[in-house]
């Protein structure tokens, strides 16, 4: 089993593009999450799935969207990339709400 | 809405020394504790849980962490930390259908 994935690993964008994180968890978990990484802030959630068909904003949902294709599959879009967006993003999935949650390897954006 | 504290941002140990990070959560109720672990430039791993039961709770490589109700406190502890220990460690816990993480604490052990 790949666990969580995460593509790409590396991007660098300029300011006003846009892009789409890839996250992909083949343990036939229910819920999925994203999570933005800075120095000294710890994980924040920025959007998560508690179930498919079903998303919920979290500490820092503004200038995100998500997409909960189907049971594996939750996608992090960026619409219009803003310097402070520069961060280390994760990607995380469990079986239930209130279960451990496994981690992807991360996405490290850099906006210019 | 829960928050987590971790009061030790960063933590420098000589190899053998013991360990113990800080973490304390903002109310009470049922609670759903972790510790989770992130190794330079890797992704976090669980280190351990607390969902009920036994107070003290074993993970893996050697950590234990004890929750205290009174005190809001799920604490993490080694007695003898290794190099190979270097890492930023969160506390997490749950807040109805997410998990809630605390700032993080940076641990450098020194041979």
């Amino acid at each position: 089993n790949a666990g969580v994935t995460q593509t790409p690993k590396f991007q660098v964008l300029k300011t006003g593009q846009s892009m789409t994180l890839q996250c992909a968890q083949d343990m036939n978990h229910n819920s999925m999450y994203w999570y933005r990484q800075d120095p000294g802030m710890g994980l924040r959630l920025i959007y998560y799935s508690a179930s498919e068909g079903t998303t919920d904003k979290g500490e820092v949902p503004n200038g995100y969207n998500v997409s909960r294709l189907n049971k594996r599959e939750f996608s992090l879009r960026l619409e219009s990339a803003a310097p402070s967006q520069t961060s280390v993003y994760f990607c995380a999935s469990s079986v239930g709400t209130s279960n451990e949650q496994f981690f992807g390897p991360g996405t490290r954006l850099t906006v210019l | 809405a829960q928050s987590v504290s971790q009061h030790n941002h960063h933590v420098i140990l000589s190899e053998a020394a013991s360990l113990e990070l800080g973490c304390n959560y903002s109310y009470g109720g049922t609670v759903n504790l972790f510790w989770y672990v992130q190794y330079p430039g890797q992704h976090l791993q669980l280190l351990l849980k607390y969902f009920s039961g036994d107070p003290l709770v074993k993970g893996i490589k050697g950590f234990e962490a004890e929750f205290i109700k009174s005190k809001f406190s799920f604490n993490l502890r080694k007695p003898s930390v290794q190099w190979s220990d270097t890492a930023e460690y969160f506390c997490a816990c749950r807040d109805t259908d997410k998990l809630i993480f605390g700032t993080g604490t940076r641990l450098q052990v020194f041979p």
